[in-house]
Protein backbone atom coordinates (compact mmCIF):
# COMPACT_ATOMS: atom_id res chain seq x y z
CA UNK A 1 0.00 0.00 0.00
CA UNK A 2 0.74 3.58 0.32
CA UNK A 3 3.21 5.00 2.58
CA UNK A 4 3.52 8.89 2.83
CA UNK A 5 6.57 10.81 4.87
CA UNK A 6 6.21 14.15 5.55
CA UNK A 7 9.15 16.30 6.81
CA UNK A 8 9.52 18.52 9.14
CA UNK A 9 7.76 17.78 12.09
CA UNK A 10 7.72 21.13 13.34
CA UNK A 11 8.66 24.24 11.78
CA UNK A 12 9.21 27.81 13.06
CA UNK A 13 9.51 30.70 11.11
CA UNK A 14 8.86 34.41 11.34
CA UNK A 15 6.34 36.10 10.06
CA UNK A 16 6.98 36.84 6.38
CA UNK A 17 9.25 34.36 5.94
CA UNK A 18 8.72 31.25 3.62
CA UNK A 19 7.97 28.00 4.95
CA UNK A 20 8.42 24.83 2.86
CA UNK A 21 7.28 21.38 3.86
CA UNK A 22 8.23 18.63 2.12
CA UNK A 23 6.54 14.90 1.73
CA UNK A 24 7.45 11.92 -0.10
CA UNK A 25 5.00 9.11 -1.34
CA UNK A 26 6.12 5.26 -2.60
CA UNK A 27 3.34 4.31 -4.63
CA UNK A 28 3.68 5.35 -8.67
CA UNK A 29 0.24 4.93 -8.76
CA UNK A 30 -0.97 7.62 -6.68
CA UNK A 31 -2.37 10.66 -8.70
CA UNK A 32 -3.63 12.99 -6.14
CA UNK A 33 -2.15 14.80 -3.55
CA UNK A 34 -4.36 17.24 -1.09
CA UNK A 35 -2.61 19.23 1.11
CA UNK A 36 -4.46 19.97 4.36
CA UNK A 37 -4.19 23.00 7.86
CA UNK A 38 -5.64 22.18 10.94
CA UNK A 39 -6.04 24.62 13.32
CA UNK A 40 -6.31 24.04 17.19
CA UNK A 41 -9.70 22.51 18.24
CA UNK A 42 -10.88 21.80 14.64
CA UNK A 43 -10.93 19.02 11.43
CA UNK A 44 -8.40 19.32 8.72
CA UNK A 45 -9.27 21.64 6.16
CA UNK A 46 -8.44 21.05 2.19
CA UNK A 47 -5.87 23.87 1.52
CA UNK A 48 -4.53 22.99 -2.24
CA UNK A 49 -4.42 20.03 -4.03
CA UNK A 50 -2.57 18.64 -6.77
CA UNK A 51 -3.00 15.88 -9.29
CA UNK A 52 -0.31 13.90 -10.96
CA UNK A 53 -0.83 15.91 -14.45
CA UNK A 54 0.94 19.02 -13.21
CA UNK A 55 4.03 20.03 -11.91
CA UNK A 56 2.69 23.51 -9.73
CA UNK A 57 -0.08 24.28 -8.33
CA UNK A 58 -0.49 28.36 -7.04
CA UNK A 59 -3.42 29.82 -5.08
CA UNK A 60 -1.88 33.56 -3.59
CA UNK A 61 0.35 32.79 -1.06
CA UNK A 62 0.06 28.97 -0.95
CA UNK A 63 1.59 26.71 -3.74
CA UNK A 64 2.48 23.37 -4.21
CA UNK A 65 5.02 21.23 -6.10
CA UNK A 66 5.32 17.37 -7.19
CA UNK A 67 7.92 15.13 -8.50
CA UNK A 68 6.55 12.46 -10.27
CA UNK A 69 10.02 10.98 -10.87
CA UNK A 70 11.32 11.37 -7.57
CA UNK A 71 8.50 10.82 -5.84
CA UNK A 72 7.62 13.86 -3.76
CA UNK A 73 5.54 17.05 -3.63
CA UNK A 74 6.08 19.97 -1.44
CA UNK A 75 3.90 22.47 0.04
CA UNK A 76 5.34 26.05 0.34
CA UNK A 77 3.49 28.86 1.82
CA UNK A 78 5.21 32.84 1.02
CA UNK A 79 4.69 35.85 3.22
CA UNK A 80 3.51 33.60 6.28
CA UNK A 81 1.11 35.34 8.89
CA UNK A 82 0.28 34.53 12.30
CA UNK A 83 -2.75 32.87 11.03
CA UNK A 84 -0.75 30.63 9.36
CA UNK A 85 0.40 28.80 12.37
CA UNK A 86 -1.50 25.21 12.29
CA UNK A 87 -0.69 21.54 11.62
CA UNK A 88 -0.55 20.86 8.38
CA UNK A 89 -0.94 17.59 6.25
CA UNK A 90 0.02 15.97 2.89
CA UNK A 91 -1.78 13.37 1.72
CA UNK A 92 -1.53 10.67 -1.54
CA UNK A 93 -4.10 8.86 -3.09
CA UNK A 94 -5.82 7.77 -6.01
CA UNK A 95 -8.21 9.38 -8.04
CA UNK A 96 -11.15 7.26 -7.95
CA UNK A 97 -9.61 5.17 -5.10
CA UNK A 98 -10.96 4.35 -1.39
CA UNK A 99 -8.46 5.99 0.24
CA UNK A 100 -6.12 8.65 0.99
CA UNK A 101 -3.43 7.60 3.54
CA UNK A 102 -1.50 11.19 5.12
CA UNK A 103 1.68 12.08 6.23
CA UNK A 104 2.18 12.55 9.86
CA UNK A 105 2.11 16.26 9.74
CA UNK A 106 3.99 19.45 10.39
CA UNK A 107 3.81 21.59 13.29
CA UNK A 108 3.93 25.41 11.59
CA UNK A 109 4.56 28.22 14.34
CA UNK A 110 4.74 32.04 12.29
CA UNK A 111 6.48 33.67 15.15
CA UNK A 112 6.67 37.77 15.33
CA UNK B 1 -23.93 25.89 5.55
CA UNK B 2 -22.56 22.96 4.58
CA UNK B 3 -20.56 20.71 7.28
CA UNK B 4 -19.98 17.69 8.84
CA UNK B 5 -21.23 17.12 12.64
CA UNK B 6 -19.82 14.96 15.10
CA UNK B 7 -21.38 14.04 18.45
CA UNK B 8 -20.02 14.53 21.34
CA UNK B 9 -16.84 16.40 20.85
CA UNK B 10 -15.40 15.16 24.28
CA UNK B 11 -16.01 11.97 26.10
CA UNK B 12 -14.35 9.88 29.03
CA UNK B 13 -15.91 6.67 29.49
CA UNK B 14 -14.34 3.16 31.34
CA UNK B 15 -12.95 0.03 29.35
CA UNK B 16 -15.79 -2.07 27.90
CA UNK B 17 -18.85 0.33 28.03
CA UNK B 18 -20.12 0.21 24.63
CA UNK B 19 -20.25 3.24 22.83
CA UNK B 20 -21.43 5.14 19.50
CA UNK B 21 -19.49 8.48 18.05
CA UNK B 22 -22.14 9.70 15.44
CA UNK B 23 -21.63 11.59 12.48
CA UNK B 24 -24.08 13.51 10.23
CA UNK B 25 -23.24 15.31 6.69
CA UNK B 26 -26.10 17.65 4.90
CA UNK B 27 -24.15 17.49 1.65
CA UNK B 28 -25.70 14.05 0.45
CA UNK B 29 -22.46 13.17 -0.06
CA UNK B 30 -22.39 9.47 -0.76
CA UNK B 31 -18.54 8.50 0.65
CA UNK B 32 -18.17 9.03 4.17
CA UNK B 33 -14.86 7.68 6.41
CA UNK B 34 -13.82 7.67 9.84
CA UNK B 35 -10.29 8.30 11.13
CA UNK B 36 -8.32 8.17 14.08
CA UNK B 37 -5.45 10.62 14.97
CA UNK B 38 -2.50 10.03 16.90
CA UNK B 39 0.23 12.26 17.79
CA UNK B 40 3.78 11.37 15.37
CA UNK B 41 1.24 8.79 13.34
CA UNK B 42 -1.20 11.40 11.33
CA UNK B 43 -4.52 10.46 10.35
CA UNK B 44 -5.74 6.86 9.81
CA UNK B 45 -8.41 5.26 7.78
CA UNK B 46 -10.66 3.28 10.51
CA UNK B 47 -13.69 2.39 8.06
CA UNK B 48 -15.51 3.86 5.22
CA UNK B 49 -18.71 3.75 3.38
CA UNK B 50 -19.08 4.19 -0.41
CA UNK B 51 -22.45 4.78 -0.11
CA UNK B 52 -25.96 3.17 1.89
CA UNK B 53 -25.45 0.08 3.18
CA UNK B 54 -21.73 0.01 1.50
CA UNK B 55 -18.96 -0.07 4.28
CA UNK B 56 -15.45 -1.75 4.08
CA UNK B 57 -12.17 -1.24 6.42
CA UNK B 58 -9.31 1.08 6.27
CA UNK B 59 -6.34 0.61 7.93
CA UNK B 60 -6.97 0.12 11.43
CA UNK B 61 -10.42 -1.35 11.82
CA UNK B 62 -9.34 -3.39 14.99
CA UNK B 63 -12.47 -2.77 17.22
CA UNK B 64 -14.62 -0.69 15.69
CA UNK B 65 -17.70 -0.71 14.00
CA UNK B 66 -19.83 0.99 11.66
CA UNK B 67 -23.10 1.64 10.16
CA UNK B 68 -24.51 3.25 6.80
CA UNK B 69 -28.09 3.12 7.11
CA UNK B 70 -29.00 6.53 6.05
CA UNK B 71 -26.71 8.51 3.59
CA UNK B 72 -26.62 11.46 5.62
CA UNK B 73 -25.20 9.52 9.08
CA UNK B 74 -22.39 6.90 9.34
CA UNK B 75 -21.58 6.00 13.20
CA UNK B 76 -19.03 4.56 14.32
CA UNK B 77 -19.27 2.20 17.48
CA UNK B 78 -17.02 1.24 19.73
CA UNK B 79 -18.17 -2.32 21.15
CA UNK B 80 -16.14 -2.72 23.92
CA UNK B 81 -13.73 0.04 23.94
CA UNK B 82 -10.13 -0.26 25.17
CA UNK B 83 -7.09 2.50 26.20
CA UNK B 84 -5.80 2.03 23.10
CA UNK B 85 -8.90 3.71 21.80
CA UNK B 86 -8.03 6.68 23.48
CA UNK B 87 -7.33 8.75 20.65
CA UNK B 88 -8.62 12.06 18.39
CA UNK B 89 -11.89 10.83 16.17
CA UNK B 90 -12.31 13.04 12.55
CA UNK B 91 -15.60 12.01 10.41
CA UNK B 92 -14.64 13.08 6.77
CA UNK B 93 -17.50 13.13 3.94
CA UNK B 94 -16.74 13.72 0.05
CA UNK B 95 -19.60 14.02 -2.82
CA UNK B 96 -18.23 10.83 -3.87
CA UNK B 97 -15.05 8.60 -3.34
CA UNK B 98 -13.37 10.05 -6.21
CA UNK B 99 -14.46 13.60 -5.56
CA UNK B 100 -11.10 15.87 -4.28
CA UNK B 101 -12.51 17.83 -1.29
CA UNK B 102 -13.25 16.00 1.99
CA UNK B 103 -14.79 17.93 4.82
CA UNK B 104 -14.08 16.89 7.85
CA UNK B 105 -15.76 17.14 11.04
CA UNK B 106 -14.84 19.05 14.44
CA UNK B 107 -13.40 15.99 16.03
CA UNK B 108 -14.08 13.71 18.73
CA UNK B 109 -11.62 13.34 21.84
CA UNK B 110 -12.26 9.96 23.30
CA UNK B 111 -10.76 9.06 26.53
CA UNK B 112 -11.03 5.04 27.41
CA UNK B 113 -9.92 4.82 31.46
Amino acid sequence: GENVEQHPSTLSVQEGDSAVIKCTYSDSASNYFPWYKQELGKGPQLIIDIRSNVGEKKDQRIAVTLNKTAKHFSLHITETQPEDSAVYFCAGGKSGASKLTFGTGTRLQVTL
Amino acid sequence: EAQVTQNPRYLITVTGKKLTVTCSQNMNHEYMSWYRQDPGLGLRQIYYSMNVEVTDKGDVPEGYKVSRKEKRNFPLILESPSPNQTSLYFCASSLSRGSTEAFFGQGTRLTVV
